[in-house]
């Protein structure tokens, strides 16, 4: 079955660590997201990445990094440096079609719960 | 920048009943995509319907529907026969055109739907 999975579902780390949550496609989708949500609120992008070795910022991107080497690989780390880390990450990809982006919906993860203690 | 705005924090409603949820949004952008999504209590993002600006049908999905008015930059979702299954958050979402296929979310709506 296509899809995408992020492990792990709940994640506990100590302050000053830095944790890597893992997101994985097998879609064959040109782009992937990372998105932040805090209870009951919206999502917020965190990081975005359009091809392979290329990524851009979101609107929240202060205290995290990611990287994307291979197409359906997009580790989102968060650093030491956020402030307020606790929440629920989640991750999604989009297709690109005919080499356009024609407004394909963006398939979402399960989700990593983060608490930081 | 794109804003979407979902003024309806909470609602409910009877099992059977219909439903309608508010979203507004507002940009400068004439070609673009607007979606919903619902979020369950297992916080599975799922993709309930799909919009095309260019389109003046309303895009209907099963028991899901919305009315769109582009002049009024007005995107509503219309559930009908309400079942439990659709207790969940809902989320409205605008994407432009030809934009690396980026969402922009509303805060959500959280619908209980009641036996």
């Amino acid at each position: 079955d296509g899809g995408i999975t992020q492990s792990p579902k709940y994640l506990f780390r100590k302050e000053g660590q830095n944790v890597t949550l893992s997101c994985e496609q097998n879609l064959n989708h040109d782009a992937m997201y990372w998105y932040r949500q805090d209870p009951g609120q919206g999502l917020r992008l965190i990081y975005y990445s359009q091809i392979v070795n290329d990524f851009q910022k979101g609107d929240i991107a202060e205290g995290y990094s990611v990287s994307r080497e291979k197409k359906e690989s997009f580790p989102l780390t968060v650093t030491s440096a956020q402030k307020n880390p606790t929440a629920f990450y989640l991750c999604a990809s989009s297709r690109r079609t005919s080499g356009r982006w024609g407004g394909d919906e963006q398939y979402f993860g399960p989700g990593t719960r983060l608490t930081v203690t | 920048a794109q804003t979407v705005t979902q003024s309806q924090p909470e609602m409910s409603v009877q099992e059977a009943e219909t439903v309608t949820l508010s979203c507004t949004y507002d940009t400068s952008e004439s070609n673009y995509y607007l979606f919903w999504y619902k979020q369950p209590p297992s916080r599975q993002m799922i993709l309930v319907i799909r919009q095309e600006a260019y389109k003046q049908q309303n895009a209907t999905e099963n028991r899901f529907s919305v009315n769109f008015q582009k002049a009024a930059k007005s995107f509503s979702l219309k559930i009908s026969d309400s079942q439990l299954g659709d207790t969940a958050m809902y989320f409205c979402a605008f994407m432009p055109n030809n934009a690396g296929n980026m969402l922009t979310f509303g805060g959500g709506t959280r619908l209980m739907v009641k036996p």
